[in-house]
């Protein structure tokens, strides 16, 4: 399969525990930010999204909390099952009005043990 | 499956020779784009059509690099003279309007 991430910074848990994973953005005009699942040998999976107008979002087993004052942005995944891991990456969008452009960060491995 | 296919899934090329890899987006989506993606990295992006028309592209795109969605459905990448530096994947997303892109499963080149 891909070797997606050969020297990604890695996070281990065990099954069931929960997970957090941080992302540092660049630029503090970014107005949407993306969190991207990647598995071996497949294209980024749409995780969750949020826009600047707000500070946190949650979906189903997964909240995104944005922090603008330091330019932060993270992921938290809930009970977490082997099949969460893969590589996850944040994006922000560097587009002007009506376009995204994203860039993504270097990601984070997930490992999840039985 | 109505979700972004990309062809071939992977292609090995000599130097020198050229590729063309082709996207087939969401049918309802008008917005297109193309990434690169090189190992141990986030997917980098590269060009960007909203329909037919390309609207953006980055500084990676060198000349060798051209793009087309004739009709504002599927797109084509063409590399020109490849360089054993493009081997990478190349991811193909789509999305309607300002909402969340959704990435096909790219191609990989291998240029020997």
């Amino acid at each position: 399969g891909e070797n997606v991430g050969l020297h990604l910074p890695t996070l281990s848990v065990q099954e069931g525990d929960n997970s957090i994973i941080n992302c540092a953005y660049s630029n503090s005009a970014s107005d949407y930010f993306i969190w991207y699942k990647q598995e071996s040998g497949k294209g980024p999976q749409f995780i969750i999204d949020i826009r600047s107008n707000m500070d946190k979002r949650q979906g189903q087993r997964v909240t995104v909390l944005l922090n603008k004052t330091v330019k932060h942005l993270s992921l938290q995944i809930a009970a977490t099952q082997p099949g969460d891991s893969a590589v996850y990456f944040c994006a922000e969008n560097m587009g002007n009005t009506g376009f995204q452009k994203l860039v993504f960060g270097t990601g984070t491995r997930l490992l999840v043990s039985p | 499956d109505t979700g972004v296919s990309q062809n071939p899934r992977h292609k090995i090329t000599k130097r020198g020779q050229n590729v063309t890899f082709r996207c087939d987006p969401i049918s309802e989506h008008n917005r297109l784009y193309w990434y690169r993606q090189t190992l141990g990295q986030g997917p980098e992006f590269l060009t960007y059509f909203q329909n037919e028309a390309q609207l953006e592209k980055s500084r990676l795109l060198s000349d060798r690099f051209s793009a087309e969605r004739p009709k504002g459905s599927f797109s084509t990448l063409e590399i020109q003279r490849t360089e054993q530096g493009d081997s990478a994947m190349y991811l193909c997303a789509s999305s309607l309007s300002f909402n969340e892109q959704y990435f096909g499963p790219g191609t990989r080149l291998t240029v020997t």
